[in-house]
């Protein structure tokens, strides 16, 4: 098992240029998640989705856009990249949790982006 | 809203030496609470975690974590630290009504290990 492996490791975009990190798990997880770490901040829930099709925001959502088209797949969007963005962004993934269950998050090498 | 604190930015120890990272919760229910350790240039690698029952939890790497909920802690703790153990580490918790299985992360606590 390859377990979450994340694409691109390393971006350096410009001012209002686009991208998308690519997020995939092979072990069937239900849920799927972006984060972004900065010094001192820990890590801050982008987006999340809690099954094929299904998106919704986390904590810090504002110019990110996700999409979930197949179950191994977790995509994240920058429109339009701004310097606030420079961050290391992270994707997990996890069992659906339930009551009196919590499973935990397994966690992709991380992509290091930097907006100029 | 459920929240974690880690009051402390850097950890110092010696090699040998007990080690403790302190870690502090707010929830409206009940927790479920999570160790992870991050080393450099690596994505989080879980630790261990607690959801009910007994209050010391063991887990990876001779790491265990004791749960007092009179105090809200959930402090992490290894008897005897190794070099290799020099690295970011970051609790979560998450509420057990939850939905989508959302942890909140505290800010990370870096421990440093000397010979």
């Amino acid at each position: 098992n390859a377990g979450v492996t994340q694409t691109p490791k390393f971006r350096v975009l410009k001012t209002g240029q686009s991208m998308t990190l690519l997020c995939a798990q092979d072990m069937n997880h239900e849920y799927m998640y972006w984060y972004r770490q900065d010094p001192g901040m820990g890590l801050r829930l982008i987006h999340y989705s809690v099954g094929e099709g299904t998106t919704a925001k986390g904590e810090v959502p504002d110019g990110y856009n996700v999409s979930r088209l197949k179950k191994q797949n977790f995509l994240l969007g920058l429109e339009s990249a701004a310097p606030s963005q420079t961050s290391v962004y992270f994707c997990a993934s996890s069992f659906e949790g339930r009551a009196g269950r919590a499973y935990e998050q397994y966690f992709g090498p991380g992509t290091r982006l930097t907006v100029t | 809203a459920q929240s974690v604190a880690q009051p402390e930015d850097q950890v110092n120890v010696a090699e040998g030496n007990p080690l403790t990272v302190k870690c502090t919760y707010s929830v409206s229910g009940n927790p479920y609470l999570f160790w992870y350790v991050q080393y450099p240039n690596r994505g989080l690698q879980f630790l261990l975690k607690y959801i009910t029952g007994d209050n010391l939890v063991k887990g990876s790497y001779g790491f265990e974590a004791e749960f007092n909920k009179s105090q809200t802690s959930f402090h992490l703790k290894k008897p005897s630290a190794l070099v290799s153990d020099s690295a970011l580490y970051f609790c979560a918790v998450r509420d057990f009504k939850a939905a989508g299985n959302k942890l909140t992360f505290g800010g990370g606590t870096r421990v440093l290990v000397k010979p």
